[in-house]
């Protein structure tokens, strides 16, 4: 069964430091990988995602992930840390075959200090 | 262009009344999702739709949820008798096509309290 962990209820950073919010996943398999941020009072919204090829990927405000087949992760990376940058985060998988789901994460609720 | 749209956006109902959500996806997107986000759960997901496929119902918890989706477009889901374990944010998403690395747009969310 494929499934996605978010070990971290909670993440605090200060502003201008480097942050990193942990996911890991188990799918049959190579997955398809995202992740989405929820700011407060609006709706999901598409950061990055990891098809093949470069296991760096670059995605929307600065933010990067870095899949990990072999420690089966995709952690998700910005180097300076801002304070807009505060919100819910999801990890998301898609196998290749079987099953369209898309399997969530519980969310990491990211908080960057000033 | 407009983006996901989900009506209303919040709603409260008493127990053991029905309850009927709407999402209108974006022009032109054939995949429909709906979740269900319920304090510290994550989605959960509940049912997708693809085109004329049957839709995958297999994340709907109870024989009290039924989906449908009218003409490709717009979606509507129905709690029957609701119950306080209902209540929950449900969210809809698109996405253009069947493709499995498609980018899913989420709408806003519609706040369900079920008193």
């Amino acid at each position: 069964a494929q499934s996605v962990a978010q070990p971290e209820d909670q993440v605090n950073v200060a502003e201008g430091n480097p942050l990193t919010v942990k996911c890991t996943y188990s799918v049959s398999g190579n997955p398809y990988l995202f992740w989405y941020v929820q700011y407060p009072n609006r709706g999901l919204q598409f950061l990055l995602k990891y098809i093949t090829g470069d296991n760096l990927v670059k995605g929307s405000y600065g933010f990067e992930a870095e899949f990990n087949k072999s420690q089966t992760s995709f952690h998700l990376k910005k180097p300076s840390a801002l304070v807009s940058d505060s919100a819910l985060y999801f990890c998301a998988v898609r196998a290749l075959s079987g099953t369209y789901k898309y399997i969530f994460g519980t969310g990491t609720r990211l908080k960057v200090l000033a | 262009g407009a983006g996901v749209s989900q009506s209303p956006s919040n709603k409260v109902t008493e127990k053991g009344k029905d309850v009927e959500l709407r999402c209108d996806p974006i022009s032109g997107h054939t995949a429909l999702y709906w979740y269900r986000q319920s304090l510290g759960q994550g989605l959960e997901f509940l049912i997708y739709f693809q085109g004329n496929s049957a839709p995958d119902k297999s994340g709907l918890p109870s024989d009290r949820f039924s989906a449908e989706r009218t003409g490709g477009s717009v979606s509507t889901l129905t709690i029957q008798r609701t119950q306080q374990e209902d209540s929950a944010v449900y969210l809809c998403a698109s996405s253009l096509a069947e493709a499995r690395w498609e980018t899913q747009y989420f709408g806003p969310g519609t706040r369900l309290l079920v008193l």
